[in-house]
């Protein structure tokens, strides 16, 4: 079956633009993440979805990040006056069932994103 | 708080050698231990997992992991190396009391030699 799919793949932008960031969960998972690899970073968690509710914002890094998900699906990241700071891969990520830290999570390719 | 930490930022074995990449977390109770490998332009891929029992985990393509918990480390390893297995590899860690997210250590990448 699909797995997790992310667009745009790759995203190039200007400093101070506005950025959406799709990801399209493996169909069924109910959990939804997101993670940020940025270079020389490992991976940080951003925002936890069960269903189209966010209990885990907590990596967040600033109220211009922000996420949203839509019939239990599709996920979107919106970046909001990006920072040069922001470039990194966004990486997006669904499990099955419900809460659990020991449910395997599934990764997308991710979508690089550059600003200028 | 959970933390995670890969000693080892990059790796060169030669094909056919034994490989150990090292992972320490923090955590004071027994966590969820994962290895990721992350090909170049591809997805993170899970190798294993550790929950709980039998602290030798056995994953795909020929990768082990050891939960040692003295050492609170949870060492990936292959005895004999693939030139298709240079990737960068990612060691994690899941705490229900910490909600469900995945702490990543900062990963290392390893490097194949014919």
């Amino acid at each position: 079956g699909a797995g997790v799919s992310q667009s745009p793949s790759n995203k190039v932008t200007e400093k101070g633009k506005d950025v959406e960031l799709r990801c399209d969960p493996i169909s069924g998972h109910t959990a939804l993440y997101w993670y940020r690899q940025s270079l020389g970073q490992g991976l940080e968690f951003l925002i936890y979805f069960q269903g189209n509710s966010a209990p885990d914002k907590s990596g967040l890094p600033s109220d211009r990040f922000s996420a949203e998900r839509t019939g239990g699906s599709v996920s979107t990241l919106t970046i909001q006056r990006t920072q040069q700071e922001d470039s990194a891969v966004y990486l997006c990520a669904s499990s099955p069932s419900g809460a659990g830290a020991w449910n395997e999570q599934f990764f997308g390719p991710g979508t690089r994103l550059t600003v200028l | 708080a959970q933390s995670v930490t890969q000693p080892d930022i990059h790796i060169t074995v030669s094909e056919g050698a034994s490989l150990e990449l090292r992972c320490n977390y923090s955590y004071g109770a027994t966590p969820y231990l994962f290895w990721y490998v992350q090909s170049p332009g591809q997805g993170l891929q899970l190798l294993l997992k550790y929950f709980s029992g039998d602290t030798l985990v056995q994953g795909i393509k020929g990768f082990e992991a050891e939960f040692k918990r003295s050492q609170s480390s949870f060492n990936l390893r292959k005895p004999s190396v693939h030139w298709s297995d240079a990737a960068e590899y990612f060691c994690a860690v899941g705490a229900s009391e910490y909600g469900n997210k995945l702490v990543f250590g900062a990963g290392t990448i390893l490097r194949v030699k014919s």
